[in-house]
């Protein structure tokens, strides 16, 4: 079993639906990335997150760190959120680990218009 | 503010060969992590570098190896190079403060073909 787990694997909605993308997680965490990935492109960091909820624009982002679980969540979704979100987890303590991340698989996100 | 600058942006080598990639991170971030991203296995974690030190290591083989500079410019280097090397090979800077990690950017990324 990976130790991130992200679903759906892929997802496809119509411009304006409000979007949830789920990150679970097996180990313990200093905290939890959310990234985003265009065709192509380079990675993006949308968040960083320890304790509860941050929001960006159309973005939130939210963990409980009791049920090792985290969503992001993208309302009114526009066809330029089309890419790959993808979540990463910080493993151990603040400095024990320094810096490796383990990524999750991916989620590919499709908007249409 | 400049951001995460990797060279070259893509690479043809032989197998066989070795290759050097560079990273020069954010002005005052002193973390620089490498990640090598395939379709196959997505994103992994190669190694971390803080103040010079490689403070990780994730699992690859001994033919991965890097280092950070005094100016904390990082550089990467796999040597004996083969098919299976062909990635996406990203750099990611982040400033680091008592409290953990902070401002954690990615670079563009260097695309290693091997043929």
């Amino acid at each position: 079993k990976n130790e991130v787990e992200q679903s759906p694997q892929n997802l496809t909605a119509q411009e304006g639906e409000f979007i949830t993308i789920n990150c679970s997680y097996s180990v313990g965490i200093s905290a939890l990335h959310w990234l985003q990935q265009h065709p192509g492109g380079g990675i993006v960091s949308l968040f960083m997150l320890s304790s509860g909820k941050k929001k960006h624009g159309r973005l939130i982002a939210t963990i409980n760190i009791q049920e090792k679980h985290s969503s992001l969540h993208i309302t009114a979704s526009h066809p330029r959120d089309s890419a790959v979100y993808i979540c990463a987890v910080r493993l151990g303590g603040q400095m024990e680990y320094g810096n490796k991340l383990v990524f999750g698989a991916g989620t590919i996100l499709r908007v249409k218009s | 503010k400049a951001g995460v600058t990797q060279t070259p942006r893509y690479l043809i080598k032989t197998r066989g060969q070795q290759v050097t990639l560079s990273c020069s991170p954010i002005s005052g971030h002193r973390s620089v992590s490498w990640y090598q991203q395939t379709p196959g296995q997505g994103l992994q974690f190669l190694f971390e570098y803080f103040s010079e030190t490689q403070r990780n290591k994730g699992n690859f083989p001994g033919r991965f190896s890097g280092r950070q500079f005094s100016n904390s410019r990082s550089e990467m280097n796999v040597s004996t190079l083969e098919l299976g090397d062909s990635a996406l090979y990203l750099c990611a800077s982040g400033l680091v403060s008592g409290q953990g990690y902070y401002g954690y950017t990615f670079g563009s990324g260097t695309r290693l073909t091997v043929v």
